[in-house]
């Protein structure tokens, strides 16, 4: 059963808390990326890796840190610099970045809320 | 800066009835275009792209490009109260310094009613 997974669904942070959120692929994709959504606004990068041991920032990378240790895997970190981290974080992966009809794929997403 | 529009809605139209759904975009060089479904609380889910000027018809959906006025739509045919959702419009820019990633629209919110 090909997809993506994210965990955990639903994550709580207490200030100044870093916090992991995970991100599988079992789809053989090279690229991965990391998003934010906030109410009633679009999508926001704030990660992508197109090759394993690599990954750029995207728009809004500030308090964020990413690995890509393995193609399957690439866990979002969300530190303590982050001053507004409540929002619903998806990730997606796609065949690879950069080719016109590289559509994306995404995970059911995890919403982190700072208590 | 890249942008993609999208009226933000809600739009609201009966069931049977045709939805069309409509997106700008800025960089005049992007190469092709996509349309997410996004149910609340849930991730988006692609339901079409096209990359050539004219139409792409996939069931009850069709895109339509035309690259000359940075405008791409999506026609829902026969609108269910399933089909009620925000709709995502995805550009893949020409340039730009995330090589050609995805750049979002806000998404539309359409309301079918039964």
């Amino acid at each position: 059963d090909g997809g993506i997974t994210q965990s955990p669904k639903y994550l709580f942070r207490k200030e100044g808390q870093n916090v992991t959120l995970s991100c599988e692929q079992n789809l053989n994709h090279d690229a991965m990326y990391w998003y934010r959504q906030d109410p009633g606004q679009g999508l926001r990068l704030i990660y992508y890796s197109q090759i394993v041991n690599d990954f750029q920032k995207g728009d809004i990378a500030e308090g964020y840190s990413v690995s890509r240790e393995k193609k399957e895997s690439f866990p979002l970190t969300v530190t303590s610099a982050q001053k507004n981290p409540t929002a619903f974080y998806l990730c997606a992966s796609s065949i690879a970045s950069g080719g016109a009809l590289n559509e994306q794929f995404f995970g059911p997403g995890t919403r982190l809320t700072v208590l | 800066q890249k942008e993609v529009e999208q009226n933000s809605g809600p739009l609201s139209v009966p069931e049977g009835a045709i939805a069309s759904l409509n997106c700008t975009y800025s960089d005049r060089g992007s190469q092709s275009f996509f349309w997410y479904r996004q149910y609340s609380g849930k991730s988006p889910e692609l339901i079409m792209f096209i990359y050539s000027n004219g139409d792409k018809e996939d069931g009850r959906f069709t895109a339509q490009l035309n690259k000359a006025s940075q405008y791409v739509s999506l026609l829902i045919r026969d609108s269910q109260p399933s089909d009620s959702a925000t709709y995502l419009c995805a550009v893949r820019p020409l340039r730009g310094g995330s090589q050609g990633n995805l750049i979002f629209g806000k998404g539309t919110k359409l309301s079918v009613k039964p």
